[in-house]
């Protein structure tokens, strides 16, 4: 059963534009969530989180926005670069319950120039 | 760099065989964390250990089985190996078990069955 659900397995953009990258979950217990960026034959690579007391986290270029009643979280990246051209992965967990994090399948971005 | 390390990067065994795959975790990580990536699938956790003690449990076959020993560095056996089986074999640590933590990967153990 799939708790954590990426809808869009590609995206591609313009380079300059914003990238918006949509994760859904089932399980209202969640309160912890992360995004994960993987290039080819790389392992993911931690990008940004965000806890459920908050409903936006910025770094830079990439923001995440949760949206808890609704059950949704997205990542922003402003403006895309080719080299953001990866798989991101959304993820959600449970704090402090033992849990692993759960993870989507993944969307893959195309940042064309 | 994530600081996990894992061998070997790639594998290739026939179906029926056994494999160990090898992890170090970050130094001074705690937790180790298996996950396994199939075409088209997302990262499936099988199973986390914590300080040499298992700590959850995924969607692990029973033909796979973990350790993880007194110096941290975790193993993941795979035996009765399947063509299924052909996967990316991803590590992960943590400082501490349970959620709300960053887990940092290794750059996985691809396995090729045939």
């Amino acid at each position: 059963d799939q708790q954590v659900k990426q809808n869009s397995p590609s995206l591609s953009v313009q380079e300059g534009r914003i990238s918006i990258l949509n994760c859904d979950y089932t399980n209202s217990m969640f309160d912890y969530f992360l995004w994960y960026k993987k290039y080819p034959a790389e392992g993911p690579t931690f990008l940004i989180s965000i806890s459920s007391i908050k409903d936006k986290n910025e770094d830079g270029r990439f923001t995440v926005f949760l949206n808890k009643s609704a059950k949704h979280l997205s990542l922003h990246i402003v403006p895309s670069q080719p080299g953001d051209s990866a798989v991101y992965f959304c993820a959600a967990s449970v704090s402090n319950s033992g849990y692993a994090l759960n993870f989507g399948k993944g969307t893959s971005l195309l940042v064309t120039p | 760099d994530s600081g996990v390390t894992q061998t070997p990067k790639h594998l290739i065994t026939a179906t029926g065989q056994r494999v160990t795959l090898r992890c170090s975790p970050r130094s001074g990580d705690l937790s180790v964390y298996w996950y396994q990536q199939s075409l088209d699938q997302g990262l499936q956790f099988l199973i986390q250990y914590y300080n040499g003690e298992e700590r959850a449990k995924g969607n692990i076959l029973e033909r796979f089985s973990a350790q993880q020993f007194p110096d941290l560095h975790s193993e993941l056996n795979l035996s009765s190996l399947e063509l299924g089986d052909s996967a990316l074999y991803f590590c992960a640590s943590s400082v501490v078990g349970g959620s709300g933590n960053t887990i940092y990967f290794g750059e996985g153990s691809w396995l090729t069955v045939v």
